[in-house]
């Protein structure tokens, strides 16, 4: 099972930021938090991932509160080509240890 | 760089009949993941590779053997196909840093 519990889809108007949240309530001292999104069938695509700070990068913002318990990821001005199904994954960087993915959240964003 | 390939794209098999996924990255990375993807479902991993030589059973790796060829290469093959394994299947790789894994297109594949 994934360890992480996202809300099955959200709707965000174009240009508008969107703010997608996570819970990872049982995450691990040594696990980080990953974002990936898949756009229609398509391989996923890296978004960001983070320890304990909050990090930002070109694609988006990533906020962890300072429990570790949850997270949000922020498209701070959502496209239309930003609809995608948005997965939220924790994980030990490590070699070899996979990427557990849930059933993400689907994004929906409309002009 | 044309970064992770996968052929082929599509295909279509009849029950126990075999073939061989093929997946090459060109960004020199150490570790390589072969993941299923069925219908509204997230990835689950079959097998990966974790440096050249190496290879490990994943979630899901009953009726599935790889091989790791080179450093570059990382094939997926099905000895006896049967229509559970219709699904959609991804290779990635990872590099040393193991920040981010960069998936190929996938391959759509159908057993009847």
């Amino acid at each position: 099972d994934a360890k992480t519990t996202q809300p099955p889809s959200m709707d965000c108007a174009e240009g508008r930021a969107a703010n997608l949240p996570c819970n990872h309530s049982t995450i691990s001292g040594n696990e980080y938090v990953y974002w990936y999104r898949q756009i229609h069938s398509q391989g996923p695509q890296y978004i960001i991932h983070g320890l304990k700070n909050n990090e930002t990068n070109e694609m988006a913002s990533l906020i962890i509160t300072e429990d570790r318990k949850s997270s949000t990821l922020i498209l701070p001005h959502a496209t239309l080509r930003d609809t995608a199904v948005y997965y939220c994954i924790v994980r030990v960087n490590q070699a070899g240890t996979a990427l557990i993915f849930g059933k993400g959240t689907t994004l929906s964003v409309s002009s | 760089n044309a970064g992770v390939t996968q052929t082929p794209k599509f295909q279509v098999l009849k029950t126990g009949q075999s073939m061989t996924l093929q997946c090459a990255q060109d960004m020199n990375h150490n570790s390589m993941y072969w993941y299923r993807q069925d219908p509204g479902m997230g990835l689950r991993l079959i097998y990966y590779s974790a440096s050249e030589g190496t290879t490990d059973k994943g979630e899901v790796p009953n009726g599935y053997n790889v091989s790791r060829l080179n450093k570059r290469e990382f094939s997926l093959r099905l000895e006896s196909a049967a229509p559970s394994q219709t699904s959609v299947y991804f290779c990635a790789s990872e590099g040393l840093l193991r920040d981010e894994q960069y998936f190929g297109p996938g391959t759509r594949l159908t057993v009847t």
